[in-house]
């Protein structure tokens, strides 16, 4: 069964700490994604990678970065970790092909920021 | 820029009712168009998809149309299910790159 895994489902950090993210996909897939979910503002993209050790902003990277030194690992980091970045964080591969293809994603981080 | 706007929720229903959560879409191009769906506690993973017009994606009971006339690709299902209780998510892909730019979300509760 293909599958994306998240290190950790439920994390407390207090403010100022650095905090690691990580995801593994077994698909073999070239493109991985991290997001985060918050109420009523749907899904918005951070960062995604398209091949090992490259990187594009998404929409919000502003006090993110991540980082892929392996094809099968994406791993978001935040630098100095704030309570506006309390959040449900989603990491995705991308199969089937640019973007006509499924999203999969693993099934969440929940990070509280005190 | 590419946007999706899709019902605000919470939806409830009783079990066996009719279900349309609507969705429509701003790109430029010729986007795919999916459905994704959450269940309590678990990632999202893919319903249904639609890559050009007049296409029809179906999966579990439920279906959307892709309608280029209308932008708009709106799932229904003709007898829900308290299984089917869920958040839903509208999303678009292809028109450029790797991103996929989703909706809000709807929530979908069905009683018993």
């Amino acid at each position: 069964d293909v599958k994306v895994t998240q290190s950790s489902r439920y994390l407390v950090k207090r403010t100022g700490e650095k905090v690691f993210l990580e995801c593994v996909q077994d698909m073999d897939h070239e493109n991985m994604f991290w997001y985060r979910q918050d109420p009523g503002l749907g899904l918005r993209l951070i960062y995604f990678s398209y091949d090992v050790k490259m990187k594009e902003k998404g929409d919000i990277p502003e006090g993110y970065s991540v980082s892929r030194e392996k094809k099968e690992r994406f791993s978001l980091i935040l630098e100095s970790a704030s309570t506006n970045q309390t959040s449900m964080y989603l990491c995705a591969s991308l199969g089937g092909g640019e973007n006509t293809g499924e999203l999969f994603f693993g099934e969440g981080s929940r990070l509280t920021v005190l | 820029g590419d946007s999706v706007t899709q019902m605000e929720g919470p939806v409830t229903l009783s079990e066996e009712a009719f279900l349309t959560i609507n969705c429509t879409y701003t790109a430029t191009g010729y986007p795919s168009l999916f459905w994704y769906v959450q269940y309590p506690g678990e990632g999202l993973q893919l319903l249904l998809k639609a890559t050009k017009a007049d296409d029809k994606g179906s999966n579990k009971g439920f279906e959307a149309t892709y309608r280029k006339e209308t932008t708009s690709f709106h799932l229904e299902k003709g007898s829900v299910q308290v299984s089917d209780s869920a958040v839903y998510f509208c999303a678009l892909g292809g028109t450029g790159g790797f991103k996929t730019i989703f909706g809000a979300g709807t929530r979908l509760f069905v009683k018993a």
